[in-house]
């Protein structure tokens, strides 16, 4: 169990570039999820994905954000033309789910924007 | 929508005092409850969780927390606190039943334990 990975780790772009991040989930785990958290804050959910079908999507993610799962594996988040308010620490998490709601999701490194 | 409540942002003890951390939680219905704890450079890591049955859960590193449903409450405790505890706490909540189980998150405790 290599645990949840996530690259880059730290991106510093220019306001108005597209940046995309990438998170490989616990092998098998069949469910993903992306969070941002800001500095004193809590994460916040962004979206999820039930193998490749993206199921939910937070009012946080604005049309400038996209995800994606195309083989239920790996997930990439895609910011387009960033923002200053898009600096934060983008979180990654999986876990596997068989039935019922006892779930527990396991948390990746993080990718930590800064938007200039 | 539900929100969670974390009542103390920093936290400062001596080595082998005693640790509580309060969490509430706004949601009426059924609810999974955790305790996540993010180590100084570290990713975010499961403390404990309650899903059902005892709510007394003891988790790893001598912590335990306690559900108390009519306080909407789950705190998180542990007797005597050592140096290593220096880390940042998040409880986090989801309701059985919706559809996926996005977790709300508490804004964090920092706890500084000094030696």
């Amino acid at each position: 169990d290599t645990g949840v990975s996530q690259d880059p780790r730290h991106k510093i772009t220019k306001r108005g570039q597209n940046v995309t991040f990438r998170c490989d989930p616990i092998s098998e785990h069949n469910r993903l999820y992306w969070y941002r958290q800001t500095l004193g804050q809590g994460p916040e959910f962004l979206t999820y994905f039930q193998n490749e079908a993206q199921l939910e999507k937070s009012r946080l993610l604005s049309d400038r954000f996209s995800a994606e799962r195309p083989k239920g594996s790996f997930s990439t988040l895609e910011i387009q033309r960033t923002e200053q308010g898009d600096s934060a620490m983008y979180l990654c998490a999986s876990s596997l789910v068989a039935g019922g709601n006892q779930e527990t999701q396991y948390f990746g490194p993080g990718t930590r924007l800064l938007v200039l | 929508a539900q929100s969670v409540s974390q009542h103390n942002h920093h936290v400062i003890l001596s080595e082998a005092a005693s640790l509580e951390l309060g969490c509430n939680y706004s949601y009426g219905g059924t609810v999974n409850l955790f305790w996540y704890v993010q180590y100084p450079g570290q990713h975010l890591q499961l403390l404990l969780k309650y899903f059902s049955g005892d709510p007394l859960v003891k988790g790893i590193k001598g912590f335990e927390a306690e559900f108390i449903k009519s306080k909407f409450s789950f705190n998180l405790r542990k007797p005597s606190v050592q140096w290593s505890d220096t880390a940042e706490y998040f409880c986090a909540v989801n309701h059985r039943g919706a559809a996926g189980n996005k977790l709300t998150f508490g804004g964090g405790t920092r706890v500084l334990v000094k030696p």
